[in-house]
Protein backbone atom coordinates (compact mmCIF):
# COMPACT_ATOMS: atom_id res chain seq x y z
CA UNK A 1 0.00 0.00 0.00
CA UNK A 2 1.10 3.51 -0.87
CA UNK A 3 0.89 6.63 1.29
CA UNK A 4 1.67 10.17 0.96
CA UNK A 5 2.16 12.64 3.13
CA UNK A 6 2.21 16.79 2.67
CA UNK A 7 4.13 18.31 5.32
CA UNK A 8 2.27 21.76 5.43
CA UNK A 9 -1.07 22.43 5.65
CA UNK A 10 -0.85 26.16 4.67
CA UNK A 11 1.98 27.80 3.18
CA UNK A 12 1.34 31.92 3.19
CA UNK A 13 4.16 33.52 0.82
CA UNK A 14 4.54 37.12 -0.47
CA UNK A 15 3.82 37.65 -4.22
CA UNK A 16 7.00 37.01 -6.45
CA UNK A 17 8.78 35.12 -3.58
CA UNK A 18 10.29 31.56 -3.88
CA UNK A 19 8.03 29.06 -2.68
CA UNK A 20 8.42 24.52 -1.73
CA UNK A 21 5.84 22.52 -1.10
CA UNK A 22 6.79 19.22 0.36
CA UNK A 23 5.28 15.90 -0.32
CA UNK A 24 7.00 12.48 0.80
CA UNK A 25 5.37 9.24 0.06
CA UNK A 26 5.90 5.54 1.11
CA UNK A 27 5.14 2.62 -0.83
CA UNK A 28 6.41 -0.94 -1.27
CA UNK A 29 6.62 -0.84 -5.29
CA UNK A 30 7.65 1.96 -7.79
CA UNK A 31 5.42 4.71 -8.13
CA UNK A 32 4.44 7.27 -10.58
CA UNK A 33 3.95 10.83 -9.18
CA UNK A 34 1.20 13.98 -9.57
CA UNK A 35 0.62 17.44 -8.58
CA UNK A 36 -2.41 18.90 -8.82
CA UNK A 37 -3.76 22.06 -8.11
CA UNK A 38 -7.41 23.10 -7.33
CA UNK A 39 -8.71 26.43 -7.37
CA UNK A 40 -11.63 27.52 -5.27
CA UNK A 41 -14.78 26.10 -6.96
CA UNK A 42 -12.84 23.79 -9.29
CA UNK A 43 -12.33 20.76 -10.06
CA UNK A 44 -8.58 19.30 -10.06
CA UNK A 45 -6.24 20.05 -12.43
CA UNK A 46 -2.59 18.14 -13.44
CA UNK A 47 0.59 20.81 -12.85
CA UNK A 48 2.72 17.77 -13.64
CA UNK A 49 3.96 14.55 -13.29
CA UNK A 50 7.00 12.22 -12.97
CA UNK A 51 6.08 8.40 -14.69
CA UNK A 52 10.19 7.96 -15.21
CA UNK A 53 13.39 9.41 -16.92
CA UNK A 54 14.35 12.39 -15.68
CA UNK A 55 13.94 12.95 -12.45
CA UNK A 56 13.00 17.27 -12.35
CA UNK A 57 10.05 17.62 -14.45
CA UNK A 58 8.89 20.89 -15.43
CA UNK A 59 5.22 21.91 -15.20
CA UNK A 60 2.23 24.52 -16.11
CA UNK A 61 2.44 27.56 -14.80
CA UNK A 62 6.21 27.81 -14.34
CA UNK A 63 6.15 24.82 -11.72
CA UNK A 64 8.84 22.12 -11.30
CA UNK A 65 9.41 19.29 -9.02
CA UNK A 66 12.07 16.79 -8.22
CA UNK A 67 11.88 13.13 -7.85
CA UNK A 68 14.08 12.18 -5.19
CA UNK A 69 14.08 8.41 -4.69
CA UNK A 70 16.01 7.90 -1.84
CA UNK A 71 14.37 10.27 0.29
CA UNK A 72 10.90 9.49 -0.86
CA UNK A 73 10.28 12.73 -2.06
CA UNK A 74 8.67 15.11 -4.62
CA UNK A 75 8.23 18.49 -3.71
CA UNK A 76 6.90 21.08 -6.03
CA UNK A 77 8.78 24.52 -6.56
CA UNK A 78 8.55 27.65 -7.67
CA UNK A 79 11.24 30.50 -8.21
CA UNK A 80 8.82 33.44 -7.98
CA UNK A 81 4.88 33.14 -6.96
CA UNK A 82 2.07 35.01 -8.49
CA UNK A 83 -1.44 36.03 -6.81
CA UNK A 84 -2.98 34.09 -8.94
CA UNK A 85 -1.66 30.39 -7.63
CA UNK A 86 -2.81 30.75 -4.69
CA UNK A 87 -4.93 27.52 -4.73
CA UNK A 88 -4.70 24.50 -3.17
CA UNK A 89 -2.30 21.79 -4.04
CA UNK A 90 -2.00 18.01 -3.73
CA UNK A 91 0.62 15.58 -4.56
CA UNK A 92 -0.34 11.73 -5.52
CA UNK A 93 0.83 8.77 -6.13
CA UNK A 94 0.04 5.72 -8.12
CA UNK A 95 1.43 2.08 -8.03
CA UNK A 96 2.68 0.89 -10.90
CA UNK A 97 0.22 -2.26 -11.14
CA UNK A 98 -2.49 -0.11 -13.09
CA UNK A 99 -4.75 -0.21 -10.33
CA UNK A 100 -6.27 2.68 -11.21
CA UNK A 101 -6.23 3.58 -7.67
CA UNK A 102 -4.34 7.61 -6.96
CA UNK A 103 -3.70 7.98 -3.51
CA UNK A 104 -3.34 11.77 -2.46
CA UNK A 105 -2.02 13.85 0.16
CA UNK A 106 -4.12 15.77 2.45
CA UNK A 107 -3.22 18.86 0.62
CA UNK A 108 -1.24 22.39 1.00
CA UNK A 109 -3.17 25.35 0.83
CA UNK A 110 -0.54 27.93 -0.64
CA UNK A 111 -1.77 31.69 -0.28
CA UNK A 112 0.08 34.16 -2.39
CA UNK A 113 -0.03 37.56 -0.44
CA UNK A 114 0.54 40.87 -2.05
CA UNK B 1 -11.54 23.74 -20.86
CA UNK B 2 -11.57 20.91 -19.18
CA UNK B 3 -12.60 17.52 -21.46
CA UNK B 4 -15.32 16.15 -18.78
CA UNK B 5 -18.00 18.29 -18.21
CA UNK B 6 -20.12 17.58 -15.38
CA UNK B 7 -23.99 18.32 -14.59
CA UNK B 8 -25.49 19.80 -12.95
CA UNK B 9 -22.64 22.36 -11.44
CA UNK B 10 -25.11 22.84 -8.20
CA UNK B 11 -27.74 20.90 -6.89
CA UNK B 12 -29.58 21.17 -3.89
CA UNK B 13 -31.86 18.11 -2.76
CA UNK B 14 -34.03 16.92 0.08
CA UNK B 15 -33.64 13.71 1.57
CA UNK B 16 -36.25 11.41 0.28
CA UNK B 17 -35.57 12.97 -3.22
CA UNK B 18 -34.12 11.52 -6.46
CA UNK B 19 -31.59 13.10 -8.63
CA UNK B 20 -28.59 12.30 -10.81
CA UNK B 21 -25.36 13.54 -11.47
CA UNK B 22 -24.14 13.39 -14.93
CA UNK B 23 -20.43 13.38 -16.39
CA UNK B 24 -19.47 12.84 -19.96
CA UNK B 25 -16.06 12.13 -21.76
CA UNK B 26 -14.78 12.54 -25.20
CA UNK B 27 -11.27 11.93 -24.80
CA UNK B 28 -11.71 8.10 -25.73
CA UNK B 29 -11.08 7.29 -22.01
CA UNK B 30 -11.93 3.77 -21.31
CA UNK B 31 -11.81 4.27 -17.14
CA UNK B 32 -14.31 6.48 -15.40
CA UNK B 33 -14.48 7.59 -11.79
CA UNK B 34 -16.63 9.15 -9.05
CA UNK B 35 -14.85 10.94 -6.10
CA UNK B 36 -16.52 12.73 -3.44
CA UNK B 37 -14.43 16.01 -1.76
CA UNK B 38 -15.49 17.37 1.52
CA UNK B 39 -13.92 21.57 2.16
CA UNK B 40 -10.77 21.34 2.79
CA UNK B 41 -10.26 17.69 1.82
CA UNK B 42 -8.43 15.73 -0.69
CA UNK B 43 -11.03 13.39 -2.74
CA UNK B 44 -12.52 10.47 -1.91
CA UNK B 45 -12.67 7.50 -4.41
CA UNK B 46 -15.95 6.17 -4.19
CA UNK B 47 -16.35 4.24 -7.67
CA UNK B 48 -13.96 3.07 -10.87
CA UNK B 49 -15.67 1.85 -14.00
CA UNK B 50 -13.13 0.08 -16.44
CA UNK B 51 -14.72 -0.46 -20.10
CA UNK B 52 -18.54 0.30 -18.81
CA UNK B 53 -17.85 -2.44 -15.59
CA UNK B 54 -18.19 -1.42 -12.34
CA UNK B 55 -14.57 -2.69 -10.93
CA UNK B 56 -13.49 -0.83 -7.68
CA UNK B 57 -16.74 0.19 -5.30
CA UNK B 58 -15.13 1.70 -2.15
CA UNK B 59 -17.57 0.68 -0.14
CA UNK B 60 -19.72 3.19 -0.88
CA UNK B 61 -23.57 3.38 0.68
CA UNK B 62 -26.71 2.03 -1.23
CA UNK B 63 -27.78 5.18 -1.41
CA UNK B 64 -25.53 6.37 -4.37
CA UNK B 65 -25.58 4.24 -7.38
CA UNK B 66 -23.11 4.29 -10.02
CA UNK B 67 -24.31 3.69 -13.55
CA UNK B 68 -21.99 3.54 -16.97
CA UNK B 69 -24.29 3.51 -19.97
CA UNK B 70 -21.64 3.72 -22.61
CA UNK B 71 -17.77 4.53 -22.52
CA UNK B 72 -18.15 8.15 -22.34
CA UNK B 73 -20.59 8.60 -19.72
CA UNK B 74 -20.73 7.57 -15.92
CA UNK B 75 -24.08 8.99 -13.78
CA UNK B 76 -24.15 8.95 -10.11
CA UNK B 77 -28.13 8.25 -8.99
CA UNK B 78 -28.78 9.75 -5.75
CA UNK B 79 -31.71 8.53 -3.26
CA UNK B 80 -32.65 8.95 0.29
CA UNK B 81 -29.44 11.09 0.68
CA UNK B 82 -28.00 12.48 4.69
CA UNK B 83 -27.25 16.37 5.35
CA UNK B 84 -23.29 14.71 5.50
CA UNK B 85 -23.35 13.86 2.09
CA UNK B 86 -22.80 17.56 1.04
CA UNK B 87 -19.80 17.83 -0.53
CA UNK B 88 -18.23 18.26 -3.81
CA UNK B 89 -18.54 15.11 -6.40
CA UNK B 90 -16.04 15.42 -9.11
CA UNK B 91 -15.91 12.97 -11.97
CA UNK B 92 -12.33 11.78 -13.71
CA UNK B 93 -11.40 9.63 -16.65
CA UNK B 94 -8.17 8.25 -17.41
CA UNK B 95 -6.44 5.80 -19.61
CA UNK B 96 -7.11 2.11 -18.98
CA UNK B 97 -5.18 -1.34 -18.77
CA UNK B 98 -1.63 -1.15 -19.09
CA UNK B 99 -1.56 2.47 -20.21
CA UNK B 100 -3.17 3.57 -16.77
CA UNK B 101 -0.42 5.57 -15.23
CA UNK B 102 -2.80 6.68 -12.35
CA UNK B 103 -3.17 10.52 -14.53
CA UNK B 104 -6.61 11.44 -13.86
CA UNK B 105 -8.50 14.25 -16.06
CA UNK B 106 -11.04 15.80 -13.71
CA UNK B 107 -13.99 17.68 -14.20
CA UNK B 108 -15.33 21.01 -12.63
CA UNK B 109 -17.76 19.32 -10.29
CA UNK B 110 -20.92 18.93 -8.60
CA UNK B 111 -21.50 20.68 -5.88
CA UNK B 112 -24.49 19.05 -3.62
CA UNK B 113 -26.46 20.35 -0.62
CA UNK B 114 -28.99 18.03 1.36
CA UNK B 115 -31.08 19.72 2.84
Amino acid sequence: AQSVTQLDSQVPVFEEAPVELRCNYSSSVSVYLFWYVQYPNQGLQLLLKYLSGSTLVKGINGFEAEFNKSQTSFHLRKPSVHISDTAEYFCAVSDQLNTGKLIFGQGTTLQVKP
Amino acid sequence: DTEVTQTPKHLVMGMTNKKSLKCEQHMGHRAMYWYKQKAKKPPELMFVYSYEKLSINESVPSRFSPECPNSSLLNLHLHALQPEDSALYLCASSHSGAANTGELFFGEGSRLTVL
